[in-house]
């Protein structure tokens, strides 16, 4: 199993340039989350999705979008990207089903640079 | 809905020196609690969780956490920390769409 993985690793965009941060994991979890980490600050939900075709806001959803068609990806889009997006961004997944699930696999990042 | 609080947001010791860090949550029903471990410039991975069972839990690398109901406290031990520990580490309660604490920064001093 490869767990999660994303793409691209590192990327510097322009503000008000578009781009899509990919995301698929080979674990058939039901639970798929987007994350950014800025230095120091912790992690913030940006979107999750309990199952294909259902995706929620988190904490941090304005500027983003998600999509998630099938079990295995869940795409984050960013339009019109702001300085303020500049960022880590982690992409996990987990199965949810009761008492003892919910262990969530990170990806290993993706490292935005928005200038 | 769950919160996570995490008391401290860094700590420093020297290699030998025990470790514990605090974590307190709220949630009324019945829960699963974790500990992620961050290495510098890596990703989150899973220290060691609590569903059920026996209070005190063993994870990765010698360290243990023990889920104390009647505190809402999920703390994590390690008797003697190694420069190899340092690193941030996550708390976080679930059921369903886990919520993390902000995270402590441990620096372990060689």
């Amino acid at each position: 199993n490869a767990g999660v993985t994303q793409t691209p690793k590192f990327r510097i965009l322009k503000i008000g340039q578009s781009m899509t941060l990919q995301c698929t994991q080979d674990m058939n979890h039901n639970y798929m989350y987007w994350y950014r980490q800025d230095p120091g600050m912790g992690l913030k939900l940006i979107y999750y999705s309990v199952g294909a075709g259902i995706t929620d806001k988190g904490e941090v959803p304005n500027g983003y979008n998600v999509s998630r068609s099938t079990t295995e990806d869940f795409p984050l889009r960013l339009e019109l990207a702001a300085p303020s997006q500049t960022s880590v961004y982690f992409c996990a997944s987990s199965y949810s089903g009761g008492q003892g699930t919910d262990t969530q696999y990170f990806g290993p990042g993706t490292r935005l640079t928005v200038l | 809905a769950q919160s996570v609080s995490q008391h401290n947001h860094h700590v420093i010791l020297s290699e030998a020196a025990s470790l514990e860090l605090g974590c307190n949550y709220s949630y009324g029903g019945t829960v699963n609690l974790f500990w992620y471990v961050q290495y510098p410039g890596q990703h989150l991975q899973l220290l060691l969780k609590y569903f059920s069972g026996d209070p005190l839990v063993k994870g990765i690398k010698g360290f243990e956490a023990e889920f104390i109901k009647s505190k809402f406290s999920f703390n994590l031990r390690k008797p003697s920390v190694q420069w190899s520990d340092t690193a941030e580490y996550f708390c976080a309660v679930s059921p369903g769409k886990s919520t993390f604490g902000d995270g402590t920064t441990l620096t372990v001093k060689p």
